[in-house]
Parts: C-alpha cells; structure tokens; sequence
C-alpha cells in the first residue's frame, strides 16, 4: 500500500480536461517538501512532467499543470490527447526522510 | 543533461546477492544525490535509498536492511547490492538522479534494468 493515495485510473475523451488527486497526510505533502508528478509511458521509465506542486520542466506543455493544498496535490490536464495515455505518480518525501511515491493513475483516453 | 545506464545481471536465485551498476554519463558523478527506485511488473515505484557523490547513504526503512548503495567517482559508477534475493525483489531497477538538495525531484532516470529472481 502506497503512502500517497491516487486513484487506480481515470479517463477522459480528446481535448477534455481531467484531474488526477494525490493524497497524503501531515507527515509528508502537509510538509514544506513539495510534490512532483512523473509520467510513465508504457514500456519507458518514468519522466519527469511537474516538479515543486506546479512547475514545469522545459518541454512539458502546458496542458498539464499541478497544485497543492494542504495535504493533498493535484495533477490536471487539459485539452487531452491520445499520447498523454501513460501511468501518472505523485512523489513527495515523508519525515523519515525518504521519497514517497503514490500507487500510480492509468490514464486512459478514450 | 546526464544519460543514465543501468547494467545487471537479469536473473538472479533465490538467496543469492544482486549487484547492479549504474554508469553515468554526459555530466559528473559528483556533487549530486542519487537514487535507486523498483518497480515490480505492473505494480508502482518504490524508493529504495539515495546516496551522495561523497558516499553518504540512507535507505527506505519500510525495506528490510539488505540493501547496499556505493559510488565510484572515478568510473561515474554508482551501485546496488541485494543479498538474500527473493521472488518479491524481481522488479525493473532504475536509477535516478536527484536535481538539487535531498529533498529535489527525479530530473534524470536511467531506462531501468529487469531483474528476474528464480531458480
């Protein structure tokens, strides 16, 4: 069991909007650490898409976008398309100071 | 930006010790934090440890203690020991590298090796 929950899967037709929630507790995204979101397309490793709750690296358009509040994180993406079809994570760190990774969303376009 | 490269050797029995070696490359070893990470066919990432060019380490402590991290600065080599091997370690490996401080993201990974463990 994942110590940041997310939804098993969402999905969501082309060029609709969709949210993928990340949630934690006081001991880990209620932190000042941050949360980042990797996404996994099949058969690849993870790639780097949100870092620090809501910014992106260079390449990463902008439909995708993430935000914190509290002890909860939020992934959204809009304007959906085939290719953003993947497993999505949130990762944050807990106070024993290890990196905490959520179960993983399949996303799905349908 | 640095390419990462893990290497192994694929399958390994049931009680005997993994080695994996990570070789980086585009970049120095030095002065950055990296991890490992597994994943186990289609199950999430787990975060097994980080370590710092200078050899500093910590490890997940949800893992049994049977994890073993070291860096080789002169080749730009990190690595990852496992003893006591057992099917629940089959997993896809990655190595990662961390941004920044020890608390950054994951802006770098390898393509992650296979680690199959079975007699």
């Amino acid at each position: 069991q994942s110590v940041l929950a997310q939804p098993p899967s969402v999905s969501g037709a082309p060029g609709q909007r969709v949210t993928i929630s990340c949630t934690g507790s006081s001991s880990n995204i209620g932190t000042d650490y941050g949360v980042h979101w990797y996404q996994q397309l099949p058969g690849t490793a993870p790639k780097l898409l949100i870092f620090d709750n809501s910014n992106r690296p260079s390449g990463v358009p902008d439909r995708f976008s993430g935000s914190r509040s509290g002890t909860s994180a939020s992934l959204a993406i809009s304007g959906l398309q085939a290719e953003d079809e993947a497993d999505y994570y949130c990762q944050s760190y807990d106070n024993s100071l290890s990196a905490v990774f959520g179960g993983g969303t399949k996303l799905t376009v349908l | 930006q640095v390419q990462l490269q893990e290497s192994g050797p694929g399958l390994v029995k049931p009680s005997e010790t993994l080695s994996l070696t990570c070789t980086v490359s585009g970049g120095s070893i030095s002065s950055y934090y990296w991890s490992w990470i597994r994943q186990p066919a289609g199950k999430g990432l787990e975060w097994i440890g980080r370590i710092h060019s200078s050899g500093t380490t910590n490890y997940n402590p949800s893992l049994k203690s049977q994890f073993s991290m070291s860096v080789d600065r002169s080749t730009n080599q990190l690595s990852l020991r496992l003893s006591s091997v057992t099917a629940a370690d089959t997993a896809v490996y990655y190595c990662a590298k961390y941004s920044g401080s020890y608390f950054s993201y994951f802006d770098s990974w390898g393509q992650g090796t296979l680690v199959t463990v079975s007699s």
